[in-house]
């Protein structure tokens, strides 16, 4: 089973709105990372943020983690179109937490 | 080359016929995995490799479904008797290994099955 969900599944913004994804987890976790998709293929690593961040930034790249709510966000602020991809949340599993596993992708479009 | 290399890019194969996917994961990764991910879909999970230790192979969603990592290295993903449902995009991706550490991928080999 997943174990992280993102939402929403799909979101559509103007060119210069900020973009906000949310990401939900069932275990207990050390870190959690962002992944972005272009095109259907492979995916490319954005951001690690570890369990005792609450917040961290990369660019125009900001991630919450509340491990309360077992929840993270990723909000992209300024956006452009060549931010449109699918991002993707990625979760440590297995008993020694070295698998990754992905949530369902939110899919955002940026329209200039 | 430096990163996560996968073969062929695309491949079209009749329905009953066996498949090889290839994946060349960056030098002195010790961690790789295969995904699978339908159109439109998230990542499913199929298999993972951590050095010499067995494989997890829970994600694997049939026995036709099989994979060998040779000399801690190369990976191949075989699947026999292809049906039209197995079309998908086949991710590989490599890692240092450890926990949650960052996960390095291929672009991908297209399959489909008609």
């Amino acid at each position: 089973s997943q174990q992280g969900e993102e939402d929403p599944q799909a979101l559509s913004i103007q060119e210069g709105e900020n973009a906000t994804m949310n990401c939900s987890y069932k275990t207990s976790i050390n870190n959690l990372q962002w992944y972005r998709q272009n095109s259907g293929r492979g995916l490319v690593h954005l951001i690690l943020i570890r369990s005792n961040e609450r917040e961290k930034h990369s660019g125009r790249l900001r991630v919450t983690l509340d491990t309360s709510k077992k929840s993270s966000s990723l909000l992209i602020t300024a956006s452009r179109a060549a931010d449109t991809a699918s991002y993707f949340c990625a979760t440590p599993m297995g008993d020694a937490g070295n698998m990754l596993t992905f949530g369902g992708g939110t899919r955002l479009m940026v329209k200039p | 080359g430096a990163g996560v290399s996968q073969s062929p890019s695309n491949k079209v194969t009749e329905k009953g016929k066996d498949v090889e996917l290839r994946c060349d994961p960056i030098s002195g990764h010790t961690a790789l995995y295969w995904y699978r991910q339908s159109l439109g879909q998230g990542l499913e999970f199929l298999i993972y490799f951590q050095g010499n230790s067995a494989p997890d192979k829970s994600g694997l969603p049939s026995d036709r479904f099989s994979a060998e990592r040779t000399g801690g290295s190369v990976s191949t993903l075989t699947i026999q008797r292809t049906q039209q449902e197995d079309s998908a995009v086949y991710l590989c991706a490599s890692s240092l290994g450890g926990y949650g550490t960052e996960a390095f991928f291929g672009q991908g080999t297209r399959l489909t099955v008609v």
